[in-house]
């Protein structure tokens, strides 16, 4: 079953602009991920907030998590063709700390 | 480091054949997870190996199966295909870190037809 949701299921921007996805769970967590994927390839770890934080930067990565509202947010700055792919949320919960589950993703493309 | 090698890439079978796919994973990573991706259900947890034994289990039938041996690869087999079985199955190999930071390096997958 699927845990998170993403929205929007896709997004098409141009280079040089922002990107936000957001995703919402059902259960409580212990951590959130976000993976990358490039065209049914295999997937690439981005950033992982734990469940008792609120707010995480990786480079142009910036992720947000708001436990009250089971919900987080992605946002890539100042984007780049290379950014063209689906994104994914994850979550961990319980004591299944190596099952993530998966929502449907985020297909963000950017056009140059 | 070399990465999680999956193997084959891609694979085609019939209905009621089996198949197993193979996952090597980073060296020194002791957890490997299985994971099915379709375009309808999107990726779904199927299993997850530690040491040799299985923690945890998803919600397919019992022909999926798994198995890791004592050098951590694992392979996973699927008995009796059916059209449905049909997907991109990827292997994640993880490090075991402290319960609240496990993150999964992922293979490029097995895409798998069933004719």
């Amino acid at each position: 079953s699927q845990q998170g949701e993403e929205d929007p299921q896709a997004l098409s921007i141009q280079e040089g602009e922002n990107a936000t996805m957001n995703c919402s769970y059902k259960t409580s967590i212990n951590n959130l991920q976000w993976y990358r994927q490039n065209s049914g390839r295999g997937l690439v770890h981005l950033i992982l907030i734990r469940s008792n934080e609120r707010e995480k930067h990786s480079g142009r990565l910036r992720v947000t998590l708001d436990t009250s509202k089971k919900s987080s947010s992605l946002l890539i700055t100042a984007s780049r063709a290379a950014d063209t792919a689906s994104y994914f949320c994850a979550t961990t919960s319980g004591g299944s700390n190596y099952k993530l589950t998966f929502g449907k993703g985020t297909l963000l493309t950017v056009n140059p | 480091k070399a990465g999680v090698t999956q193997t084959p890439r891609y694979l085609i079978k019939t209905r009621g054949q089996q198949v197993t796919l193979s996952c090597s994973p980073i060296s020194g990573h002791r957890s490997v997870s299985w994971y099915q991706q379709t375009p309808g259900q999107g990726l779904q947890f199927l299993f997850e190996y530690f040491s040799e034994t299985q923690r945890n289990k998803g919600n397919f039938p019992g022909r999926f199966s798994g198995r890791q041996f004592s050098n951590s690869r694992s392979e996973m087999n699927v008995s009796t295909l059916e059209l449905g079985d049909s997907a991109l199955y990827l292997c994640a190999s993880s490090y075991q870190a402290s319960l609240a930071k496990n993150i999964q390096y992922f293979g490029a997958g097995t895409r798998l037809s069933v004719l």
